[in-house]
């Protein structure tokens, strides 16, 4: 069975520390990964998409990465205003996407 | 445009009672899907169409029907309600360029509490 698995639950920086989240799935044909940012009570907000090894994409203080088993999405230098909760999903070659747990992130000023 | 949007926003049913939450999309997109989050479990796909007139379960599709007369619309109805059906329900609209999963856009969510 097809899954993505995301690291750590919960993440707590001050401000300015970077780090790194964490998207590892079970390959059966992967067609693409996705990132997306959900704040509380809202709909999850796309961020980036991803589809082969060596792919890399950045938007302000985030990058994306994809291996052949994994994801990172790198935060550098965060400030308050990126906690949130960071979902991956994955694409397995058919019209669904699988989703992660979440990684819910907080940035302490 | 409006994007994906989802109406009502919160909603309290007895057991037993039914409704159908709403989900509209202007974005001219063939698939739209429903999924349910809660806690500790992620988003999961309830029901999918990929084009109107078509539609196919998800991974928990069980009390709950869709159906899909126009592109625009993918409404989600709960036949009787139960308070395990209690959670945040959110759709989601892409395109199907390749006949395999796009990005997806999310609407707002429903909160329905179940009592």
């Amino acid at each position: 069975e097809d899954q993505v698995t995301q690291s750590p639950e919960a993440l707590r920086l001050q401000e300015g520390e970077s780090s790194s989240l964490n998207c590892s799935y079970t390959v059966s044909g992967l067609r693409g990964l996705f990132w997306y940012r959900q704040d509380p009570g809202k709909g999850p907000e796309f961020l980036f998409t991803l589809y082969s090894a060596g792919e890399e994409k950045e938007k302000e203080r985030l990058k994306a990465t994809l291996t052949k088993k994994e994801s990172f999405l790198h935060i550098t230098a965060p400030k308050p205003e990126d906690s949130a909760t960071y979902l991956c999903a994955v694409s397995f070659g058919n019209e669904k996407l699988t989703f992660g747990t979440g990684t819910r992130l907080t940035i302490i000023p | 445009n409006a994007g994906v949007t989802q109406t009502p926003k919160f909603q309290v049913l007895k057991t037993g009672q039914s409704m159908t939450l709403q989900c509209a999309q202007d974005m001219n997109h063939e698939y739209m899907s429903w999924y349910r989050q809660d806690p500790g479990m992620g988003l999961r796909l309830i029901h999918y169409s990929v084009g109107a007139g078509i539609t196919d379960q998800g991974e928990v599709p069980n009390g709950y029907n869709v159906s899909r007369s126009t592109t625009e619309d993918f409404p989600l109805r709960l036949l009787s309600a139960a308070p395990s059906q209690t959670s945040v329900y959110f759709c989601a609209s892409s395109y199907l360029p390749r006949g395999y999963q796009e990005t997806q856009y999310f609407g707002p969510g429903t909160r329905l509490l179940v009592l």
